[in-house]
């Protein structure tokens, strides 16, 4: 089946430092994939919908300049949280479909726990 | 814009019991719902999915069904297990947005 990869699954970095977390779909394309972020206790939130050799599309409310998305190819987009304060913390996860499947679903990485201190 | 509930929002069983798990959403226009189970710290890991067309799947001791004209549907976990402790999500996918909007979940817990 389709299996999507993330990494890291988690870290820790110091307040004002970038963190890059990386999707790669493992065994298909993914022309489109889509970051969210899950707070404790709470649903996952899309933040963005990466394109593949384009910009992202960016939710109301998501800053584009903090949460940079990079898609360059048909198996990777990447998210870098630049400057992450205390706030940034979350679990942040990625998904994607498999489209040569048709209607198969959404497959989602492991996430990341991200803990800026 | 669509919004998508879960009910209960946490359920605690003993093993063995039959349970069901409820999500509505409020805007019926959908391609399929799909059910995902995640565990404390994961991701999401694929239960069921549901096409518009079809009313129910079956997974082994889970089945899900859906009434699209009323924006329902359930997850039927039969004779539950302490493995099956985790928290179960519902989303749809709406037609064209290539979205997924997602209830908060109910975490269930199954006591030995």
């Amino acid at each position: 089946g389709a299996v999507v990869s993330q990494h890291p699954s988690w870290v820790i970095c110091k307040s004002g430092t970038s963190v890059k977390i990386e999707c790669r779909s493992l065994d298909f394309q993914a022309t489109t994939m889509f970051w969210y972020r899950q707070f404790p206790k709470q649903s996952l939130m899309l933040m963005a919908t990466s394109n593949e050799g384009s910009k992202a599309t960016y939710e109301q409310g998501v800053e584009k300049d903090k949460f940079l998305i990079n898609h360059a190819s048909l198996t990777l987009s990447t998210l870098t949280v630049t400057s992450a304060h205390p706030e940034d913390s979350s679990f942040y996860i990625c998904s994607a479909r498999d489209l040569s499947r048709g209607l198969s679903g959404y497959t989602f990485g492991s996430g990341t726990r991200l803990t800026v201190v | 814009k669509q919004e998508v509930t879960q009910i209960p929002a946490a359920l605690s069983v003993p093993e063995g019991e039959n349970l069901v798990l409820n999500c509505s959403f409020t805007d019926s226009a959908i391609y399929n719902l799909q059910w995902f189970r995640q565990d404390p710290g994961k991701g999401l890991t694929s239960l069921l999915l549901i096409q518009s067309s079809q009313r129910e799947q079956t997974s082994g001791r889970l089945n899900a069904s859906l009434d699209k004209s009323s924006g329902r549907s359930t997850l039927y976990i039969a004779a539950s297990q302490p493995g099956d402790s985790a928290t179960y999500l519902c989303a749809v996918f709406q037609g064209g947005s290539e979205k997924l909007v997602f209830g908060k979940g109910t975490k269930l817990t199954v006591n030995p």
